[in-house]
């Protein structure tokens, strides 16, 4: 079946504006992570979401930075007033809920000049 | 918090060698471990895991035992391929919310 889809694959952006990264995880699967992936700080865990419970927001870096999942399903995190050292890989997985294995998306690849 | 510690690379090796990677953790609780693998140009992909002490993880000729006395989980092949170059990254989860934990990762370059 179809795997975890992540769009755009390359997001570029200008100091100061605001972007949207979409992840569509796998069908069924009731957990959804948001991962950054960076030279400086390697693989960090930005939020969780779980079925319907209220996110786990521990990893966000700063308040610029937010994320929802609608229905479910697809996510959306948001990043406001972009800073260069948000450029990063941003990478979205998903689990089941009987399930240790998370699947992970290609990623977003955001450059903020 | 939980952590992960990973040799540094990259680890250069010529194609049939022995390949060890080290990765020791520290967390409460009894957390799952896993490795995960990046090739060249691809998204990261699970390559083993191992859910209690003493369990061994194994793939594509890959193995990995938890080891809960020296919180370690050394990745190691017998006979390494062209194939096998790429990031691998021991990660951990825990109990809860079950968010992974990253190592630095370690590349590995395999030689003909």
């Amino acid at each position: 079946g179809a795997g975890v889809s992540q769009s755009p694959s390359n997001k570029v952006t200008e100091k100061g504006k605001d972007v949207e990264l979409r992840c569509d995880p796998i069908s069924g699967h009731t957990a959804l992570y948001w991962y950054r992936q960076s030279l400086g700080q390697g693989l960090e865990f930005l939020i969780y979401f779980q079925g319907n419970s209220a996110p786990d927001k521990s990893g966000l870096p700063s308040d610029r930075f937010s994320a929802e999942r609608t229905g479910g399903s697809v996510s959306t995190l948001t990043i406001q007033r972009t800073q260069q050292e948000d450029s990063a890989v941003y990478l979205c997985a998903s689990r089941s809920g009987t399930d240790l294995t998370q699947y992970f998306g290609p990623g977003t690849r955001l450059t903020v000049l | 918090g939980d952590s992960v510690t990973q040799m540094e690379g990259p680890v250069t090796l010529s194609e049939e060698a022995f390949l060890t990677i080290n990765c020791t953790y520290t967390a409460t609780g009894y957390p799952s471990l896993f490795w995960y693998v990046q090739y060249p140009g691809e998204g990261l992909q699970l390559l083993l895991k191992a859910t209690k002490a003493d369990d061994k993880g194994s793939n594509k000729g890959f193995e990995a035992t938890y080891r809960k006395e020296t919180t370690s989980f050394h990745l190691e092949k017998g006979s390494v391929q062209v194939s096998d170059s790429a990031v691998y990254f021991c990660a951990l989860s825990d109990t809860g919310r079950r968010a992974l934990t990253f190592g630095s990762g370690t590349r590995l370059q395999v030689q003909p």
